[in-house]
C-alpha cells in the first residue's frame, strides 16, 4: 500500500524566513497532495493542494511542489509569522476512494 | 457552507463502556470519512461511505467498531467495550466524488480510563 514519509519532525525557524518540509510517497499511482496545517487540539485544516497534472502551486506565501519522477512533494512557506506555528502534515491520495495516507507530521515553530 | 462538525468534542469513559461519536459532512458531499489520530502520529484511515454504503473498512477498525450512514447525511461511529489503546482523536472528513479536496471537522478526543 501507499507509504508516505515527512521531515523534518521538527523545524524551528526566526520569523520572516523561509520554512521547508519534505514529503515522499511510495505508490506512482496517487494523484493528489493535500496539506494541512493542525493546531492544538484543532482538526487537520486544508491550506494548499496540489494534483499530479501540475508541478507547482502557489498561493500567497505558501507554495507547493511536486516531482513525480522522484515522487516527492514540498511546502514552503515564506516570510514565516508566528502564527504559521503548528504541527504540519502531507498526504497523498490514490484512487477513485480518495482516501489519504498521511505523512507523521512537522512541528514548525516560528520563533519571534 | 458550515463545514464538517463532529459531537462530542471530548468524551472521556470507563475501559469496557460503550460510545457513540456523530459527524454531519457538508451538505452536498457524498462521499463521508473516518480517520482516527494518536498523539504525535498523522491521521490513519478507517472507513468511508459513499452516501449510504461502506465502501472500504481498514484492518484498524476492529470488530469493537462500527460506523454508519443510515440516510448518506450524518454518520456515527460506535466503540464497543472500550479499551484504553482507543484512546485518540477520531476525525470525520467528507468531500464530493470525483473532487479530491477533503475538509476535516475538529474531531472527537477519546479519552479511556
Amino acid at each position: 500500500g501507499e507509504n508516505v514519509e515527512q521531515h523534518p519532525s521538527t523545524l524551528s525557524v526566526q520569523e520572516g524566513d523561509s520554512a521547508v518540509i519534505k514529503c515522499t510517497y511510495s505508490d506512482s499511482a496517487s494523484n493528489y497532495f493535500p496539506w494541512y496545517k493542525q493546531e492544538l487540539g484543532k482538526g487537520p485544516q486544508l491550506i494548499i493542494d496540489i494534483r499530479s497534472n501540475v508541478g507547482e502551486k502557489k498561493d500567497q506565501r505558501i507554495a507547493v511542489t511536486l516531482n513525480k519522477t522522484a515522487k516527492h512533494f514540498s511546502l514552503h512557506i515564506t516570510e514565516t509569522q508566528p502564527e504559521d506555528s503548528a504541527v504540519y502534515f502531507c498526504a497523498a491520495s490514490i484512487g477513485g476512494a480518495q482516501k489519504l495516507v498521511f505523512g507523521q507530521g512537522t512541528r514548525l515553530t516560528i520563533n519571534p | 457552507d458550515t463545514g464538517v462538525s463532529q459531537n462530542p468534542r471530548h468524551k472521556i469513559t470507563k475501559r469496557g463502556q460503550n460510545v457513540t461519536f456523530r459527524c454531519d459532512p457538508i451538505s452536498e458531499h457524498n462521499r463521508l470519512y473516518w480517520y482516527r489520530q494518536t498523539l504525535g502520529q498523522g491521521p490513519e484511515f478507517l472507513t468511508y461511505f459513499q452516501n449510504e454504503a461502506q465502501l472500504e473498512k481498514s484492518r484498524l477498525l476492529s470488530d469493537r467498531f462500527s460506523a454508519e450512514r443510515p440516510k448518506g447525511s450524518f454518520s456515527t461511529l460506535e466503540i464497543q467495550r472500550t479499551e484504553q489503546g482507543d484512546s485518540a482523536m477520531y476525525l470525520c472528513a467528507s468531500s464530493l466524488a470525483g473532487v479530491a479536496r477533503t475538509p476535516f471537522g475538529p474531531g472527537t478526543r477519546l479519552t479511556v480510563t
